[in-house]
């Protein structure tokens, strides 16, 4: 059984800090990996996808990606209240068209 | 928003009984793929449609099926309803070969 491992938190963090999320995964030929963020209610939204070893960008978002590691990891600067929700870590089986996902984290930005 | 779109958006059913969720893809998308997520955890594979037909399948047993149409949209059925099918049933939808998919806004299943 193919594994994707997060901390379930809660994660609390003040308003303006960088918050990190972690993701390990079992499936060393796993190529492809995606954050998601899921509020209260709510289904998962797409925030990043990641390829190749190393940092993406995108606005307050960089994803971290070391397959050698196989850890996946997300950064979220200025950290607003609007980022609290759980964020999901999603990793496609190498091969196949399975998607195994996170329980989640839990993220609370405190004003 | 994300163009995909799923209906109805609750549903309450009782054990034994059986029910169609409905899932409607993104403009351009081919490929649906349906997720169960219970509370609390993160969302499990069901299965893929791609060209009408199954394109890989979680650990899902048999009284969950499912159909693609010829406009991409999809349908699943779980027959013989049990209490743990309780979830949030999604649907994402994708272009085969582009991995990224988008998810719609789900439909609560509680089964009593």
């Amino acid at each position: 059984q193919k594994e994707v491992e997060q901390n379930s938190g809660p994660l609390s963090v003040p308003e303006g800090a960088i918050a990190s999320l972690n993701c390990t995964y079992s499936d060393r030929g796993s190529q492809s990996f995606f954050w998601y963020r899921q509020y209260s209610g709510k289904s998962p939204e797409l925030i990043m996808s990641i390829y190749s070893n190393g940092d993406k960008e995108d606005g307050r978002f960089t994803a971290q990606l070391n397959k050698a590691s196989q850890y996946v990891s997300l950064l979220i600067r200025d950290s607003q209240p609007s980022d609290s929700a759980t964020y999901l870590c999603a990793v496609k089986e190498d091969t196949g068209n399975q998607f195994y996902f996170g329980t989640g984290t839990s993220l609370t930005v405190i004003p | 928003e994300t163009g995909v779109t799923q209906s109805p958006t609750h549903l309450i059913k009782t054990r034994g009984q059986q029910v169609t969720l409905r899932c409607s893809s993104q403009s351009g998308h081919n490929t649906v793929s349906w997720y169960q997520q219970a509370l609390g955890q993160g969302p499990q594979f069901i299965f893929q449609y791609y060209r009408e037909e199954e394109n890989g399948r979680g650990n899902f047993p048999p009284r969950f099926s499912g159909l693609q149409f010829p406009n991409y949209s999809s349908e699943l059925n779980v027959n013989a309803l049990e209490l743990d099918d309780s979830a949030l049933y999604l649907c994402a939808s994708s272009l085969q070969g582009v991995e990224t998919q988008y998810f719609g806004p789900g439909t609560r299943l509680l089964v009593l």
